[in-house]
């Protein structure tokens, strides 16, 4: 069976500091990878996808990029952390068009 | 353009009596729906789908939706809650292509 891991679970980090947070996904190969944000009180906001290996889809300009090092590897990065990064940062796969599975969460607090 | 409303942001039932979520969308196609919970400080687990196939669709936890094309719903229902299913559930609608849309939430309360 498919599982996806995200680590850390909890993050503090002060402002302008890097960040990279990693999801890999077990039991599938070539995934659709999603990073979505889930600010306090809002739905998903989904900041990038992939659908293979080096390919990369942003969909809001931001602070944030994203990196597919790998087939079942989605990486979230930011060279300068602000105080509106603070989230819920969810990772996501699915096989092509189809439902998509959420990882365990990346709570990220910038102080 | 696709989009999703969630109707209520809160519902508030007692432990034992009906649950009943409401759910919006508007699309220009035939489109796939889903139903997520999310406890606190977790992920999102998939409830159930709908992707054109029967309309009553059964989920996990004894929860079941209707797609009712007419009235462009997709109503979530459980015939009795239990304290367990206090959470937050998110309505979505898929886009062509697989990217999603997400209702803005709907926190349900359970009281004993």
């Amino acid at each position: 069976s498919q599982t996806i891991h995200q680590w850390p679970a909890t993050l503090v980090q002060p402002v302008g500091s890097p960040l990279s947070l990693e999801c890999t996904v077990e039991g599938t190969s070539n995934p659709n990878l999603y990073w979505y944000r889930q600010a306090a009180g809002r739905g998903l906001q989904l900041l990038f996808y992939s659908v293979g290996i080096g390919q990369i889809s942003s969909e809001v300009p931001q602070n944030l990029s994203a990196s597919r090092p790998q087939d079942r590897q989605f990486i979230l990065s930011s060279k300068k952390l602000l105080l509106s990064d603070s989230g819920f940062y969810l990772c996501a796969w699915s096989s092509v068009r189809e439902t998509q599975y959420f990882g365990p969460g990346t709570r990220l607090l910038v102080l | 353009a696709q989009s999703v409303t969630q109707l209520d942001s809160h519902v508030s039932v007692s432990e034992g009596t009906p649950v009943l979520l409401r759910c919006n969308y508007s699309s220009s196609y035939s489109p796939s729906l889903f139903w997520y919970v999310q406890h606190p400080n977790k992920g999102l687990q998939l409830l159930l789908k709908y992707t054109s196939a029967a309309t009553l669709v059964k989920g996990i936890n004894g929860f079941e939706a209707e797609f009712k094309k007419s009235e462009t719903s997709f109503h979530l229902t459980k015939p009795s809650a239990h304290m367990s299913d206090a959470a937050e559930y998110f309505c979505v609608v898929s886009l062509q292509g697989g990217k999603l849309i997400f209702g803005q939430g709907t926190e349900l309360s359970v009281k004993p």
